[in-house]
């Protein structure tokens, strides 16, 4: 079955700087990326997605890469600001007929002020 | 309405109680979910639900028992818990991936319902 692998686990970076958070995915026929954001105490929210016909996808501060050889994907947010503080997910989609979000463990993101 | 609502937003119960948890959806999609959430973790799938039928049980345990009554509905009946199924339990719905039209995947999530188990 899909395995997905995340990292870091804990990530600190300056009010400004760029933050990366990797994933590594097990089954090659996985079609779809999500990445979810959670804040404390909230509901997982959808920041950006990704299939695997694409191999970027970009919103505002906000990029997604797919490396579907290597079979990772990452997550890229420039600007960071103290509200992207969160924790963040990965998610790994098999095709289409299954409904089976393979999630990654979680990175904590702490953007300092 | 793009939201899911969950009902309550906590619970505590004791372990010989019998309680609901409620979750619905107003976007027409055909599929819904039940999550297990614990701290610090990601979510972990329960049930899934697709055009009111039962696609898939993770092996949960016979206390937690799924119901869907209608395509916009979604209930988890809880009974006997244990203390260690304390948790965040999420609620999501999506369009199904065999019917859709629309190329989307995307499962939007409810608040959840923080449930503690004395």
């Amino acid at each position: 079955g899909e395995n997905v692998e995340q990292h870091p686990s804990t990530l600190s970076v300056q009010e400004g700087d760029s933050a990366v958070i990797k994933c590594t995915y097990s089954d090659s026929a996985s079609n779809y990326f999500p990445w979810y954001k959670q804040e404390l105490g909230k509901r997982p929210q959808l920041i950006i997605d990704i299939r695997s016909n694409v191999g970027e996808k970009k919103d505002q501060r906000i990029a997604v890469t797919l490396n579907k050889t290597a079979k990772h994907f990452s997550l890229h947010i420039t600007e960071t600001q103290p509200e992207d503080s969160a924790v963040y997910f990965c998610a790994a989609n098999p095709p289409r007929g299954t409904y089976k979000y393979i999630f990654g463990t979680g990175t904590r993101l702490k953007v300092l002020a | 309405d793009t939201e899911v609502t969950q009902t309550p937003k906590h619970l505590v119960m004791g372990m010989t109680n019998k309680k609901s948890l409620k979750c619905e959806q107003h976007m027409g999609h055909r599929a819904m979910y039940w999550y297990k959430q614990k701290a610090k973790k990601p979510p972990e799938l329960m049930f899934v639900y697709s055009y009111e039928k039962l696609s898939i049980n993770e092996s949960v345990p016979s206390r937690f028992s799924p119901e869907c009554p209608n395509s916009s509905l979604l209930n988890l009946h809880l009974h006997a818990l244990q203390p260690e199924d304390s948790a965040l339990y999420l609620c999501a719905s999506s369009h199904p991936g065999l019917a859709a039209s629309i190329d989307s995947n995307e499962q939007f999530f409810g608040p959840g319902t923080r449930l503690t188990v004395l």
